[in-house]
C-alpha cells in the first residue's frame, strides 16, 4: 500500500497534557501535511512542512519531519477538550496526497 | 461565505439507481478533486481536476464519472450504485495541485 502508517490508531489523554503522533510514509516527498478532521466534518488543513525543513509550528501545533527516516510527528502542547478529533497526515508526492489512516484523539475535560 | 461546498449532504438509494453529488468552491482555485473515505476512515483520491482537466483518475470504477462544467465547480455522477458504494465523499480544492487542501463537508451515501 502506499498509504503512509499513523501510530498510535488512537490515544486518549487528560485535557492540559501533551499529545504526540507519528505519521511513516514509503516515498520521497514534496511536502507534508497534517489535516484534523472532527466527527462528521470534513478535514481541515493545520500545517504543510516542506521536504527541505525540519520542524514547524503553529500555535500550540509542532511538526517535525525526518526525510532519511520518512516519518513525521505532530505535537499538540496542552490540548483542550475541542483537540478531540481524528488527524491525518498526507504525503505530496507525484500530483497527489496520499492519506494515512489516521489518529483518533480523545481529549477528556 | 462556505469556501467548498457539497450537496447532497446525505444521500439514501437503492442498489442499481444512479446518483450525483454537486461541488463548487469560491475560493478561485486551479485544481478541485474527489475523495472516498470509507468506514474505518480511510481517504482515498478518486479523481483530480485541474482547470476543467482531468489529470488523477485512480483505478475507480467507470460507473463513477466526475465532470468540471467550470472550474469552480466538480460533479460526481455514478450509475448502477452498489452496497459497496456506500462511503462519506468528500470534494477538496487547492491552488495548486500539492498545496494546501480546502475540503468540503462531505456526502454521506448510503445504498440499500
Amino acid at each position: 500500500s502506499q498509504q503512509g502508517e499513523e501510530d498510535p490508531q488512537a490515544l486518549s489523554i487528560q485535557e492540559g497534557e501533551n499529545a504526540t503522533m507519528n505519521c511513516s510514509y514509503k516515498t520521497s516527498i514534496n511536502n507534508l501535511q497534517w489535516y484534523r478532521q472532527n466527527s462528521g466534518r470534513g478535514l481541515v488543513h493545520l500545517i504543510l512542512i516542506r521536504s527541505n525543513e525540519r520542524e514547524k509550528h503553529s500555535g500550540r501545533l509542532r511538526v517535525t519531519l525526518d526525510t532519511s527516516k520518512k516519518s513525521s510527528s505532530l505535537l499538540i502542547t496542552a490540548s483542550r477538550a475541542a483537540d478531540t478529533a481524528s488527524y491525518f497526515c498526507a504525503q505530496a508526492a507525484g500530483n497527489k496526497l496520499t492519506f494515512g489512516g489516521g489518529t483518533r484523539v480523545l481529549v477528556k475535560p | 461565505d462556505t469556501a467548498v461546498s457539497q450537496t447532497p449532504k446525505y444521500l439514501v438509494t437503492q442498489m442499481g439507481n444512479d446518483k450525483s453529488i454537486k461541488c463548487e468552491q469560491n475560493l478561485g482555485h486551479d485544481t478541485m478533486y474527489w475523495y472516498k473515505q470509507d468506514s474505518k476512515k480511510f481517504l482515498k483520491i478518486m479523481f483530480s481536476y485541474n482547470n476543467k482537466e482531468l489529470i488523477i483518475n485512480e483505478t475507480v470504477p467507470n460507473r463513477f464519472s466526475p465532470k468540471s462544467p467550470d472550474k469552480a465547480h466538480l460533479n460526481l455522477h455514478i450509475n448502477s450504485l452498489e452496497l459497496g458504494d456506500s462511503a462519506v465523499y468528500f470534494c477538496a480544492s487547492s491552488p495548486l495541485r500539492l498545496d494546501t487542501q480546502y475540503f468540503g463537508p462531505g456526502t454521506r451515501l448510503t445504498v440499500l
